[in-house]
């Protein structure tokens, strides 16, 4: 089946400073959501993307869908001690509510 | 938005005994639910899916007589630990499935299982 792999696994960040996470895919992906789970939390939904190219923007968090659909991007700028946790992209397998996570990318954040 | 509440938020039990998890939804009905396992410092794997008023689909390496799920009513499905070991010591989170606009999967607050 479709696997992700979402890299840095670890990120240590200086307050202030931006910082990314990638996810990649070998095979077209038809959506991408992404997650952030604060430490002893549960996952709580960003966004979802679905349009090739497609970049949406929270506040100071940009999302980005590759144009082939292969790989999507989180950069969050100017990190603030209230990103800390962990960062996931997720993919909709093969039914609705299905989904396969990456590794994560676990942000800590030196003030 | 929509809630998925689940209960309890931690337990701890002793080997060899059997522990149920609830997963409602609070505001929505869901016929389908979803159970996944993190262990520490890893990601979320699913283990089951779980149907109103049928039976559950265990992903690949899911012992289905060890994980008892049950989703009985729109609101409520339960997944149940049996002959805990220390191994299953996990945090075990479930989500439900209502087509949002935005795509959003709710998720419960998970349950932090102990077994010594």
């Amino acid at each position: 089946g479709q696997q992700v792999m979402q890299i840095p696994q670890y990120q240590h960040v200086q307050e202030g400073e931006d910082f990314t996470t990638y996810c990649n895919s070998s095979t077209t992906l038809s959506n991408i959501q992404w997650y952030k789970q604060r430490p002893g939390g549960h996952p709580v939904f960003l966004i979802q993307l679905v349009k090739s190219g497609e970049v949406k923007k929270q506040k100071r968090l940009t999302f980005q869908f590759g144009e082939a659909k292969k790989n999507s991007s989180l950069h969050i700028t100017a990190t603030q001690t209230t990103d800390v946790g962990t960062y996931f992209c997720a993919l909709t397998t093969d039914s609705w509510g299905k989904l396969q996570f990456g590794a994560g990318t676990q942000v800590v954040v030196t003030p | 938005g929509a809630v998925v509440s689940q209960h309890p938020s931690w337990v701890i039990c002793k080997s060899g005994t059997s522990v149920k998890i609830e997963c409602r939804s609070l505001d929505f009905q869901a016929t389908t639910m979803f159970w996944y396992r993190q262990f520490p410092k890893q990601s979320l794997m699913l283990m089951a899916t779980s149907n109103e008023g049928s039976k559950a689909t265990y992903e690949q390496g899911v012992e289905k007589d060890k994980f008892l799920i049950n989703h009985a009513s729109l609101t409520l499905s339960t997944l149940t630990v049996t002959s805990a070991h220390p191994e299953d010591s996990s945090f075990y989170i479930c989500s439900a499935s209502w087509l949002a606009d935005t795509g959003e999967l709710f998720f419960g607050e998970g349950s932090r299982l102990t077994v010594l």
